[in-house]
C-alpha cells in the first residue's frame, strides 16, 4: 500500500523561504517508471501542478513558478523535498505531494497525500 | 504551455441522471489525458488514465472517452457519492490541469 504524508510549517512570512517534506512508503523512489510531484490548492480554488521528481532524477517545474522552485529527493530516507522561495500570500494554499507512475509514456498521479496547508502572512 | 478548459464549471444533477464533463485541450494532446475526483476537504483521488483508463477500484459507472483536444467523463448514473469536484490533467507537456467542474446536488 502506498501512503504519502507532507510536512513542513503551517506558518511563513512573507519573503520567507518555504521548505516542505513529503514522506512516502509503499514504493522506492529508485524503481523505473516512479516519480514524486507536488500539487498546491489555494482556498476555494483548482489545483495546480507545481512540480515532479523521477528516479531518473529528471526534474520537471511548473514555467510560472520555475525560478522559485527546488524538488530533491533523498531515496535512502523515503523522503522528497521541495523549497520555495519569497513566498507571497497569494502562496497560501494547500500543498499536496503525489505518487506519480510513468507507463508507456503515459503518466499520472495516485495516489496523493493528505496535504498541508500553509499560510502566508506577517 | 498547453491550457486545459473544462465545461461547464459547475452543474446540478439528480441521483440516477447520466453527467457529462468536458475538458479541451489549447492543442492536441493525443491521449495523455487523466481525471480526478476531489471531495470536499480531502485530496483529488484518480478516476480515468490515459483518456478512458479506469483506475483500479473505481466504479465501472465512470468512463472516459476523447483524444486530440476533446475529451469527456461521463457518469452513467449518477450516485450520492459522485457529488464532488472533477479536474482534468494533461500529461502530454508540462503538466496542467483544468480548472474543475463542480457537480452539486439538485
Amino acid at each position: 500500500q502506498i501512503t504519502l504524508k507532507e510536512s513542513g510549517p503551517t506558518l511563513v512570512k512573507p519573503t520567507q523561504t518555504l521548505t516542505l517534506t513529503c514522506t512516502f512508503s509503499g514504493f522506492s523512489l529508485s524503481t523505473s517508471g516512479v516519480g514524486v510531484g507536488w500539487i498546491r490548492q489555494p482556498p476555494g480554488k483548482a489545483v495546480e501542478w507545481l512540480a515532479l521528481i523521477y528516479w531518473d532524477d529528471d526534474k520537471r517545474y511548473s514555467p510560472s513558478l520555475k525560478s522559485r522552485l527546488t524538488i530533491t529527493k533523498d531515496t535512502s530516507k523515503d523522503q522528497v523535498v521541495l523549497t520555495m522561495t519569497n513566498m507571497d500570500p497569494v502562496d497560501t494554499a494547500t500543498y499536496y505531494c503525489a505518487h506519480r507512475s510513468l507507463r508507456d509514456l503515459q503518466s499520472w498521479f495516485d495516489p496523493w497525500g493528505q496535504g498541508t496547508l500553509v499560510t502566508v502572512s506577517s | 504551455d498547453i491550457q486545459m478548459t473544462q465545461s461547464p464549471s459547475s452543474l446540478s444533477a439528480s441521483v440516477g441522471d447520466r453527467v457529462t464533463i468536458t475538458c479541451r485541450a489549447s492543442q492536441s494532446i493525443s491521449r495523455y489525458l487523466n481525471w480526478y475526483q476531489q471531495k470536499p476537504g480531502r485530496a483529488p483521488n484518480l478516476l480515468i488514465y490515459a483518456a478512458s483508463s479506469l483506475q483500479s477500484g473505481v466504479p465501472s459507472r465512470f468512463s472516459g472517452s476523447g483524444s486530440g483536444t476533446d475529451f469527456t467523463l461521463t457518469i452513467s448514473s449518477l450516485q450520492p457519492e459522485d457529488f464532488a469536484t472533477y479536474y482534468c490533467e494533461q500529461s502530454y507537456s508540462i503538466l496542467t490541469f483544468g480548472g474543475g467542474t463542480k457537480v452539486e446536488i439538485k
